[in-house]
C-alpha cells in the first residue's frame, strides 16, 4: 500500500464550479500537510500548508485535514481556467521528508 | 521572497559527459532538497541537506553526487548518466528543523542521449 493515495483524475469542471481534491494516507504519524499546484513543465508551487487537523483558508482555496479519517482535502471556489494544473498533496512526519501523492490533473473549462 | 532559482533550465548531455545542476535560495533556509520528477509522476526525493550536512540519501546511484557548498547553494553533479535518468530535476528548500513549508524551484529539464 502506498503511503499517500490520490485520485489521478483527470478532473474536468466548468468555470465557476467548486472543485474538491482529496488524498488519503496510511501513516497516522503524518502531521504536516501541503498542497501544491504544478503547471505543465514547471516546478510545484506551494498553495497551502497545514499542521495537524483543521481547516485553513486562503482566498479561493480551503484546505481541510481530518486526521481521524486520514483524509485531506483541497477545495477551490469559483474555479478559473488559470486553475487548470496538476495538484499534488504532500505530507510528512517530521517536516523534513515529504511523501507526495501522484497528483490530480484538473481542467477548468471556460 | 520565496524564490528558489535553478540553472540551467534545460540540459542535454551524453552518457559520458560530466555536468552540474545548480540551485540557490536567499530565504535563509537551512534545509535543501533534490527531487527527480518523471512525466505525470510525483517528485521523488533524492537527497536532503540539513544545515549543510547530508541527512537523507534515498539510495540514489553514485552517478548522482550532491554538494552543499554553503547554506544558500546546492549542486548536483552528474556523471555517466543513463537515458532513463532523463527527467525534471527539482530543487527545494525549507527553513529546516520541524514543520516547514517546502518551496520548489522551476527545475532543470535534463535529457540524456
Amino acid at each position: 500500500q502506498k503511503e499517500v493515495e490520490q485520485d489521478p483524475g483527470p478532473l474536468s469542471v466548468p468555470e465557476g464550479a467548486i472543485v474538491s481534491l482529496n488524498c488519503t494516507y496510511s501513516n497516522s504519524a503524518f502531521q504536516y500537510f501541503m498542497w501544491y499546484r504544478q503547471y505543465s513543465r514547471k516546478g510545484p508551487e506551494l498553495l497551502m500548508y497545514t499542521y495537524s487537523s483543521g481547516n485553513k483558508e486562503d482566498g479561493r482555496f480551503t484546505a481541510q485535514v481530518d486526521k481521524s479519517s486520514k483524509y485531506i482535502s483541497l477545495f477551490i471556489r469559483d474555479s478559473q481556467p488559470s486553475d487548470s494544473a496538476t495538484y499534488l498533496c504532500a505530507m510528512s512526519v517530521t517536516g523534513n521528508q515529504f511523501y507526495f501523492g501522484t497528483g490530480t490533473s484538473l481542467t477548468v473549462i471556460p | 521572497d520565496t524564490e528558489v532559482t535553478q540553472t540551467p533550465k534545460h540540459l542535454v548531455m551524453g552518457m559520458t559527459n560530466k555536468k552540474s545542476l545548480k540551485c540557490e535560495q536567499h530565504m535563509g533556509h537551512r534545509a535543501m532538497y533534490w527531487y527527480k520528477q518523471k512525466a505525470k509522476k510525483p517528485p521523488e526525493l533524492m537527497f536532503v541537506y540539513s544545515y549543510e550536512k547530508l541527512s537523507i540519501n534515498e539510495s540514489v546511484p553514485s552517478r548522482f553526487s550532491p554538494e552543499c557548498p554553503n547554506s544558500s547553494l546546492l549542486n548536483l553533479h552528474l556523471h555517466a548518466l543513463q537515458p532513463e535518468d532523463s527527467a525534471l530535476y527539482l530543487c527545494a528548500s525549507s527553513q529546516g528543523g520541524l514543520a516547514n513549508e517546502q518551496y520548489f524551484g522551476p527545475g532543470t529539464r535534463l535529457t540524456v542521449t
